[in-house]
């Protein structure tokens, strides 16, 4: 497997709190992913960072933002949680794009915002 | 609007037999299309793949058929196993033509169920 370390597992929070999920990698893979699943949407893709403080929007970054200070370390941030950002996350990494482009998943985050 | 359609929300076969996933997208520059596969409280894993240049790719149990006349992909496993049961996204990419690229654009998933 490959070694992505996602903290916390779990999390409850209330509205209106600041929230910051971590992703760390120990593969030295320089594309850094995250993702949403929700129901009836599948995965969709939050940020993404192809470098260390390198970062792009995704699909549904609204009301979230991301560091990459380190290589190894992802950081989402929900800076006001809301409801609807109440989801399981993943983190992917995956090596430079290259034949198959396969992304590696980590175990998610499974927030609740009451 | 979706990119990528999995238009089953869920399938059921027997033990044994074939099991087809499909999936139709909309973007013809999309470059590699992928097969993931989830169980509950996981993340999902990696599968499968093919290239947009490819037709067919088989590895083991398990091939994908890319038509892109039709802009449809399948995936086929033969034959069906109860570990098998999961949930299966279909996603794909576009490359940029420096070589990166955005992150995968996966379809709402089909959950497989394999029954004995």
């Amino acid at each position: 497997d490959a070694g992505i370390t996602q903290s916390p597992r779990h999390k409850v929070t209330e509205t209106g709190t600041p929230v910051t999920l971590r992703c760390h990698q120990t593969e030295n893979h320089r594309y850094m992913y995250w993702y949403r699943q929700d129901p009836g949407h599948g995965l969709r893709l939050i940020h993404y960072s192809y470098g260390v403080k390198d970062t792009d929007k995704g699909e549904v970054s609204d009301g979230y933002s991301v560091s990459r200070s380190k290589t190894e370390d992802f950081l989402l941030t929900l800076e006001s949680a809301t409801s609807s950002q109440t989801s399981v996350y993943f983190c992917a990494i995956s090596e430079t794009p290259g034949q198959a482009f396969e992304a590696f998943f980590g175990q998610g985050t499974r927030l609740t915002v009451v | 609007d979706q990119q990528v359609k999995q238009n089953s929300p869920s399938l059921s076969v027997q033990e044994g037999r074939i099991s087809i996933l499909n999936c139709d997208y909309t973007n013809s520059m999309f470059d590699y299309f992928l097969w993931y596969k989830k169980y509950p409280a996981e993340g999902p894993t990696f599968l499968i793949s093919i290239s947009s240049i490819k037709d067919k790719n088989e590895d083991g149990r398990f091939t994908v058929f890319l038509n892109k006349s039709a802009k449809h992909l399948s995936l086929h496993i033969v034959p069906s196993q109860p570990g098998d049961s999961a949930v299966y996204f279909c996603a794909a990419i576009a490359l940029y033509s420096g070589g990166g690229a955005d992150g995968l654009t996966f379809g709402k998933g089909t959950h497989l169920i394999i029954q004995p």
